[in-house]
């Protein structure tokens, strides 16, 4: 069963320091997901694609957050520089253009920033 | 805007014992409604959906139907097992081309043997 890659799983860095977190959506999949959550919490929408390009990043912290998907396909998502705040589960989720729209989860990348 | 709101957590139920989770939302337009499960350390599982009034979704002996009278999607289980175990969210989306989730708080279930 097809499934959505991330990478790392698992990420500690310290405080003012870049991090970067890879997605490699389910195959044939036009648009693609980053969602944040804290613990304890439901997940929120960062950035959302539609192939290459930028559907919705209104929630994107965008003077320290930055994210791409220059082929239409896989993503970065990048933080620099990293607060004590952005501590948490990034996750990353893809859907089909066509309906019926169910979004498909990867395991997301835990960040601890000390 | 557009909102869910779900019970909180957490909630302790023994084996065999039947689940509810009450989910309720807000939203401008008629929202297609989803259940994610989350497990430790793991993204979250479609488990249920539905995408109009009174429908109803199902999967793994878990229910939830559609009540735009009462805008609800609680979810419903018979007979839970210590497998259930998890964190479960309740979401909607809108149609349009952002068709975004909007995610409650989530409600952490723990099963006991």
């Amino acid at each position: 069963e097809a499934e959505v890659a991330q990478s790392p799983r698992y990420k500690i860095t310290e405080k003012s320091q870049a991090v970067a977190f890879w997605c490699d959506p389910i195959s044939g999949h036009a648009t693609l997901y980053w969602y944040r959550q804290i613990l304890g919490q439901g997940p929120e929408l960062l950035v959302q694609f539609q192939d290459e390009s930028v559907v919705d990043d209104s929630q994107l912290p965008k003077d320290r957050f930055s994210a791409e998907r220059l082929k239409g396909v896989d993503s970065t998502l990048k933080i620099q520089p990293a607060e004590l705040g952005d501590s948490a589960m990034y996750l990353c989720a893809s859907s089909a253009s066509g309906g019926p729209y169910e979004q498909y989860f990867g395991p997301g990348t835990r960040l601890t920033v000390t | 805007g557009n909102s869910v709101t779900q019970m909180e957590g957490p909630v302790t139920l023994s084996e065999e014992a039947f689940l509810t989770i009450n989910c309720t939302y807000t939203a401008t337009g008629y929202p297609s409604l989803f259940w994610y499960v989350q497990y430790p350390g793991e993204g979250l599982q479609l488990l249920l959906k539905a995408t109009k009034a009174d429908d109803k979704g199902s999967n793994k002996g878990f229910e939830a139907t559609y009540r735009k009278e009462t805008t609800s999607f609680h979810l419903e289980k018979g007979s839970v097992q210590v497998s259930d175990s998890a964190v479960y969210f309740c979401a909607l989306s809108l149609s349009g081309s952002a068709r975004q989730l909007t995610f409650g708080s989530g409600t952490q279930l723990t099963v006991l043997p």
